[in-house]
């Protein structure tokens, strides 16, 4: 069974405050990560696919890195605002199966 | 293109109640996913598909049947409801891994299903 981890699990931050959180996923097989922006009572929506160690793909505010020789990726958040707050998916996409959902981090921005 | 659909939105089940939670893609996505969110959790697979008439277990399969038989539609079945099958259900479709690497998987809206 694969294991996908994400840390930390939630965390709460200021509007402004920039911040990243982490996903932790199986250095072999490794195909594709993808990372997913899910808020509540939607459907979660894609941000970004990194296929390359060392990778690094951004979208407005927000940045993600990757490093598959030791199985991470981070996300960051330049300057959050309260339309960031959402739960982050990583999932680990093994080459053509299916994916493996990281639990997510819940992120709270308060105004 | 109206993407991933799913019905109904929600439901409540009596326990031993039987029903099917529908979803249709009309992107022309060869593979197709059912997953649960349960609180707290997440996303579990359940069954998925790589086409019509293919279909396999997921993480997560029993209490579940599904089906494939053309490449829009891939209903889910639960025969038997049990309150361990409350949560919500997300029906997801991509493309055929390889055209274009990474293909992401694009999701249905949900359906919030409760079994009392």
């Amino acid at each position: 069974i694969l294991n996908v981890e994400q840390s930390p699990q939630s965390l709460h931050v200021q509007e402004g405050d920039s911040t990243n959180f982490t996903c932790s996923f199986p250095s072999s097989n490794f195909y594709a990560l993808h990372w997913y922006r899910w808020e509540t009572a939607k459907s979660p929506e894609a941000l970004f696919v990194m296929t390359l160690n060392g990778d690094e793909k951004k979208k407005g505010r927000i940045s993600a890195t990757l490093n598959t020789k030791e199985g991470y990726s981070y996300l960051y958040i330049k300057g959050s605002q309260p339309e960031d707050s959402a739960t982050y998916l990583c999932a680990f996409d093994n080459y053509g199966q299916n994916f493996v959902f990281g639990p997510g981090t819940r992120l709270s921005v308060l105004p | 293109n109206a993407g991933v659909t799913q019905t109904p939105k929600f439901r409540i089940l009596k326990i031993g109640q039987s029903m099917t939670l529908q979803c249709t893609q009309d992107m022309n996505h060869n593979y197709m996913y059912w997953y649960r969110q349960d609180p707290g959790m997440g996303l579990k697979l359940i069954y998925y598909s790589v086409g019509a008439g293919i279909t396999d277990k997921g993480e997560v399969p029993n209490g579940y049947n599904v089906s494939r038989s053309t490449t829009e539609d891939f209903p889910l079945r639960l025969e038997l409801a049990a309150p361990s099958q409350t949560s919500v259900y997300f029906c997801a479709s991509s493309p055929l891994p390889g055209q274009g690497a990474g293909d992401t998987q694009y999701f249905g809206p949900g359906t919030r299903l409760t079994v009392l």
